[in-house]
Parts: C-alpha cells; structure tokens; sequence
C-alpha cells in the first residue's frame, strides 16, 4: 500500500480566490491523480498528474482552472483558481504503481468550502 | 468504453442479516474491478479487487465479490452484517491498458441494530 496525506485537511475560502492543495505519498508512485467529489455524489477524474510533463484532463476539467504540478515522485500540487461556491468539494488525491494490479490509494481528502 | 452501474443508492439490512450491493460494469477490455468504502468524513479504503484470477474474490472484513462475466456484474456481499458497516460504498472499473479508474455513483449502506 501507500500512505498518502493531503494538506489542508480543509478550507473555507472566498469567492475569486485561489487555493493549492498538496499530496505527498510516502514512496515513489509513477502515477497519481486528481478527484472532485461534490457533495453527496461520487468520485469524479479531473486529472492524470505526470511527472516531468504536464497533466492530462479529463472532459470538463481545464488546466487554467485546475493547474497541477508533478514535480518528483513524492508530490503532486493541485490548484484550484478562481473558485465559486460550485467548487465546493472534497479533492482527493490517488496514486497508483504500475504492475500492482492496477489499485489506487486514495489521500484522506480536502474539504473545500466557497462562500 | 468503460462504466459502472450501482443498482441500488440505499441499502438497508438488520444488524446479523446478509448484506448484497449491486454493481452492473461495461468494459471493451478485459476490467479489473474494485469496491472501495468510504466511512464518514473519511478517506476511501480498498475492499477488495478482481484482476482476471479467482472469480470468486475476498476482501477485508468478510466481505466478497464474485465476477461474473456472462452477466457482467460484480456483487458485493457479506454473510452477517455489522454496525460498522455503515458507510458509503464504491463499486470501480478500470481496464488493462491503463490506470484510470470508473467510479459506481456509490451505494449508501445503512445497518439498523
């Protein structure tokens, strides 16, 4: 397994503002991604954060919005730009190791609130 | 192209009573399949995995699930269901030729003592 932590645990921000949140996982992972899960509904990929290349988005997610850093193997930074209430959510980040079956291991998530 | 159908979004059993939640998949390629819970306010937790092996998979807790491809289902189920049980659960697919994982819309699962 991995362990994986998310900074902050939670947030409540204004509306125009911007906020980063961070993952760190505790051993080199080759992939790790990016989930919104607003309330009450399940998971949803915003991105494939690469190392040494920039991230893949998935259908509805933009990299203005939603810019990502992968800059090693420990440690991914999403952003989250420009917020309005409808970003509230938690932000969840996963990682995955290729040859493990493919399962993925998920942060204990950001709470984010926009008022 | 690859989905998850979560037939149910509650489940109610007694407490000590069998537990089945119900998870449909479409897949082009040969899918692992995963359930994952998720306790209030906590993170998720991987319950179990199907990876083209035994069809008949057990996970954490005494929970297990059964692929079968012919109906292209992947249930859930657990023989005696506890309080601790509770929480919210994920049914995921996600294909050989990558990582990316397909999520179930969840199945809330309530256990009434």
């Amino acid at each position: 397994s991995a362990v994986i932590s998310q900074k902050p645990s939670r947030d409540i921000c204004q509306r125009g503002t911007s906020l980063t949140i961070q993952c760190q996982v505790d051993s080199q992972v080759t992939m790790m991604f990016w989930y919104r899960q607003q309330p009450g509904q399940s998971l949803t990929l915003i991105a494939t954060a690469n190392q040494g290349s920039e991230a893949t988005y998935e259908s509805g997610f933009v990299i203005d919005k939603f810019p990502i850093s992968r800059p090693n193997l420990t440690f991914s930074t999403l952003t989250v730009s420009n917020m309005s209430p409808e970003d509230s959510s938690i932000y969840l980040c996963s990682v995955s190791r290729t040859g493990r079956s493919y399962e993925q291991y998920f942060g204990p998530g950001t709470r984010l609130t926009v008022t | 192209a690859q989905s998850v159908t979560q037939l149910d979004s509650h489940v109610s059993v007694s407490e000590g009573t069998p537990v089945l939640l119900r998870c449909n998949y479409s897949s082009s390629y040969s899918p692992s399949l995963f359930w994952y819970v998720q306790h209030p306010n906590k993170g998720l937790q991987l319950l179990l995995k199907y990876t083209s092996a035994a069809t008949l998979v057990k996970g954490i807790n005494g929970f297990e699930a059964e692929f079968k491809k012919s109906e292209t289902s992947f249930h859930l189920t657990k023989p005696s269901a506890h309080m601790s049980d509770a929480a919210e659960y994920f049914c995921v697919v996600s294909v050989e030729t990558g990582n990316q994982f397909y999520f179930g819309t969840g199945t809330s699962l309530t256990v009434i003592p």
